[in-house]
C-alpha cells in the first residue's frame, strides 16, 4: 500500500460549483498534513497545512480524519482560476521526510 | 515567494555527459532536498540533507549524487546522463526542527538525448 494515497481524477467540474478531493495515509504516527497547488510544468506550492483537526482559509476547508487516517480539501465556488493539481503530502516514510501522493487533477470549466 | 532558484531550467543534453543542477536557498534552512517528478506522476525524493557535509540517499534510488558544503548551496550531479535520467528534477528546503512547510525551486527540467 502506498505511503499516500489520491484518486488521480480528473474532476472536471463547472465554475461555482464545490469539490471535494480525499487523501487517504499509512502512516497512524503522522501528525503533520499539507495540501499542495501544482499547475502545469511549475513548482508545487503549499495551500494550506493541517495539524490538527482542519483548517479554514477563504474557500478552502481541509479537514483531517485520524481513525480513519484520510484528510480532505473542499473548495466552495470554484473558480477558473483552480484549475491545478492538487498534491496531498505526509511525513512517513523510512526516514521521516515528506512524502507526496501522486496528485488529484482539477479542471474547472466555465 | 520563496526565495530558492535553480539552474538550469532547462537543459538538453547528449548521453555520457557530466552534469551539475544547482540549487541555492537565501532563508536560511538547514534541511534541503531533491525530487524526481516524470510528467503527471507523483515526487519522489532522492537525495536530501540536514545541513552542511550531510547527505542522505532518499526514497528513490538514484544515479546521481549530491553535496553540501554551504548551508545554502545544494548541487546534484549525474557523472554520465543517460535518456532514463529525463525528468524534473526539483529542489526544496525546509527550516530544522520541523515538521513544516517545504519550499520548492521552479525545477530543472533534464532531457538527454
Amino acid at each position: 500500500r502506498k505511503e499516500v494515497e489520491q484518486d488521480p481524477g480528473p474532476f472536471n467540474v463547472p465554475e461555482g460549483a464545490t469539490v471535494a478531493f480525499n487523501c487517504t495515509y499509512s502512516n497512524s504516527a503522522s501528525q503533520s498534513f499539507f495540501w499542495y497547488r501544482q499547475d502545469c510544468r511549475k513548482e508545487p506550492k503549499l495551500l494550506m497545512s493541517v495539524y490538527s483537526s482542519g483548517n479554514e482559509d477563504g474557500r478552502f476547508t481541509a479537514q483531517l480524519n485520524r481513525a480513519s487516517q484520510y484528510i480532505s480539501l473542499l473548495i466552495r465556488d470554484s473558480k477558473l482560476s483552480d484549475s491545478a493539481t492538487y498534491l496531498c503530502s505526509s511525513y512517513g516514510g523510512s526516514q521521516g521526510n515528506l512524502i507526496f501522493g501522486k496528485g488529484t487533477k482539477l479542471s474547472v470549466k466555465p | 515567494e520563496a526565495d530558492i532558484y535553480q539552474t538550469p531550467r532547462y537543459l538538453v543534453i547528449g548521453t555520457g555527459k557530466k552534469i551539475t543542477l544547482e540549487c541555492s536557498q537565501t532563508m536560511g534552512h538547514d534541511k534541503m532536498y531533491w525530487y524526481q517528478q516524470d510528467p503527471g506522476m507523483e515526487l519522489h525524493l532522492i537525495h536530501y540533507s540536514y545541513g552542511v557535509n550531510s547527505t542522505e540517499k532518499g526514497d528513490l534510488s538514484s544515479e546521481s549524487t549530491v553535496s553540501r558544503i554551504r548551508t545554502e548551496h545544494f548541487p546534484l550531479t549525474l557523472e554520465s546522463a543517460r535518456p532514463s535520467h529525463t525528468s524534473q528534477y526539483l529542489c526544496a528546503s525546509s527550516a530544522l526542527g520541523g515538521p513544516g512547510e517545504l519550499f520548492f525551486g521552479e525545477g530543472s527540467r533534464l532531457t538527454v538525448l
